[in-house]
């Protein structure tokens, strides 16, 4: 049955560093999402991205990330200066359609450890 | 806004046992969906059930069944005969439509559920 993947599992790194998240999404879904979810507690909205462009975006996904496909499978997101407050589990989702019968599904997440 | 509340952290049941795992949301719309996730320890979020708000009946998937009050915002999960493969976290999850035409699903905190052999 065909899986959401990400990469890495878990990422290690300092404060300030840039980090890109993977996401390899269901080869036929056209709609893309970014949740992250700190430890202990609720698993929260970052992003939605379709035709190439971000559809909507929460309060949380500020100047410092960033989303691109760019390669027509890969579905990344950038941080671009990490904070200590970004460490929590990246998941990405995708669907086939949009709103109506449209079913998300997720990826198994990538630890992100900001020191 | 929508919310979603999971009052129970974590809950336990004997193998072959029913559980039932709380969820109560707050919205003003009168159309949507809910969904309870599955997610084991390290691996992804499954969908276990889903429910469409216009529809009265309770949705029911195998061993799993929700209890849908429309009236009183509360969704339940239902597991009946449990089994060791139940145990995982459990999410509650409403959509709601966003104006872009897309969507997200807004989650609650989770209840953990322990399946005691």
């Amino acid at each position: 049955e065909p899986e959401v993947t990400q990469t890495p599992s878990h990422q290690v790194t300092q404060m300030g560093q840039e980090v890109i998240l993977r996401c390899v999404p269901i080869s036929n879904h056209l709609y893309f999402y970014w949740y992250r979810q700190i430890l202990g507690q609720k698993v929260e909205f970052l992003v939605s991205f379709y035709n190439n462009e971000i559809s909507e975006k929460s309060e949380i996904f500020d100047d410092q990330f960033s989303v691109e496909r760019p390669d027509g499978s890969n579905f990344t997101l950038k941080i671009r200066s990490t904070k200590l407050e970004d460490s929590a589990m990246y998941f990405c989702a995708s669907s086939e359609y949009g709103p109506g019968m449209g079913e998300q599904f997720f990826g198994p997440g990538t630890r992100l450890t900001v020191l | 806004a929508q919310t979603v509340t999971q009052s129970q952290p974590e809950m336990s049941v004997q193998e072959a046992e029913t559980v039932t795992l709380s969820c109560t949301y707050d919205t003003s719309e009168s159309d949507y969906y809910l969904f309870w996730y599955k997610q084991p320890p390290s691996r992804q979020m499954i969908l276990v059930i889903r429910q469409e708000a216009y529809k009265q009946q309770n949705a029911t998937e195998n061993r799993f069944s929700v209890n849908f009050q429309k009236a009183a915002k509360s969704f339940s999960l239902k597991i009946s005969d449990s089994q060791l493969g139940d145990a995982a976290m459990y999410f509650c999850a409403y959509r709601s439509v966003l104006t872009s035409g897309t969507y997200k699903y807004i989650f609650g905190t989770g209840t953990r559920l322990k399946v005691l052999a």
